[in-house]
């Protein structure tokens, strides 16, 4: 069975530029993660979702950031005007309930010049 | 106080010794942990969840839980140089979505 598959694995672009980043959680569960990693600040919770529906959004940074969830197998976060701040490794997760194991998908690496 | 607190690394260690890593969480209402490894360049990867007080194996590894001193530690026993990685604690409360990560202790297991 395919894990969480995330397009694209990198991603180079200028400031101000949109960014989208894409997810396919596992088929079945029903919650979805979108974490930012960094030397500086580790790992951090973007947004989640469960059924679809948003549930948290505390994690995002600023409003240039957003993220949707149209149906049960895609996820999109994207980031709008981009800066060279965001620069890090974004991972999509995906968890079959609440309480479950999270398995993560491989990443996208986003480079913003 | 942070969250999650893991013993602060680099860990080194010789190959076929055992790796000690510790994790202290705050949150007492915290029920499941899990101990993620995640491999330079690549994405965490879940290696052991445990649920109740006491030592759960797997494999070379052995996980730790006390609840009342909420403390969880994961033991690399023969540790190999493929189990050079950073390690991630990370507890969950049974009522939330989201886990808890702690900032990672990395280990180098030397040959």
């Amino acid at each position: 069975d395919a894990g969480v598959i995330q397009s694209p694995r990198h991603e180079v672009t200028e400031m101000g530029q949109e960014v989208t980043l894409r997810c396919k959680p596992i088929s079945g569960h029903n919650s979805l993660f979108w974490y930012r990693q960094t030397m500086m600040r580790g790992l951090e919770l973007l947004i989640y979702f469960n059924n679809n529906v948003p549930i948290d959004d505390s994690g995002m940074p600023e409003d240039r950031f957003s993220a949707k969830m149209p149906n049960a197998s895609f996820s999109t976060l994207k980031i709008q005007p981009s800066e060279p701040r965001d620069s890090a490794v974004y991972f999509c997760a995906s968890s079959l309930a609440k309480g479950f194991e999270q398995f993560f998908g491989p990443g996208t690496r986003l480079t913003v010049l | 106080q942070k969250e999650v607190e893991q013993n602060s690394g680099p860990l080194s260690v010789p190959e076929g010794a055992i790796a000690s890593l510790n994790c202290t969480y705050s949150d007492r209402v915290s029920q499941s942990f899990f101990w993620y490894r995640q491999y330079s360049g690549k994405s965490p990867e879940l290696i052991m969840s445990i649920y109740s007080n006491g030592d759960k194996e797997d494999g070379r590894f052995t996980a730790q839980l006390n609840k009342a001193s909420q403390y969880v530690s994961l033991l690399i026993r023969d540790s190999q140089p493929s189990d050079s990685a950073t390690y991630l604690c990370a507890p969950h409360r049974s009522n939330d979505y989201k886990l808890s990560f702690g900032a990672g202790t990395t280990v180098t297991v030397r040959a």
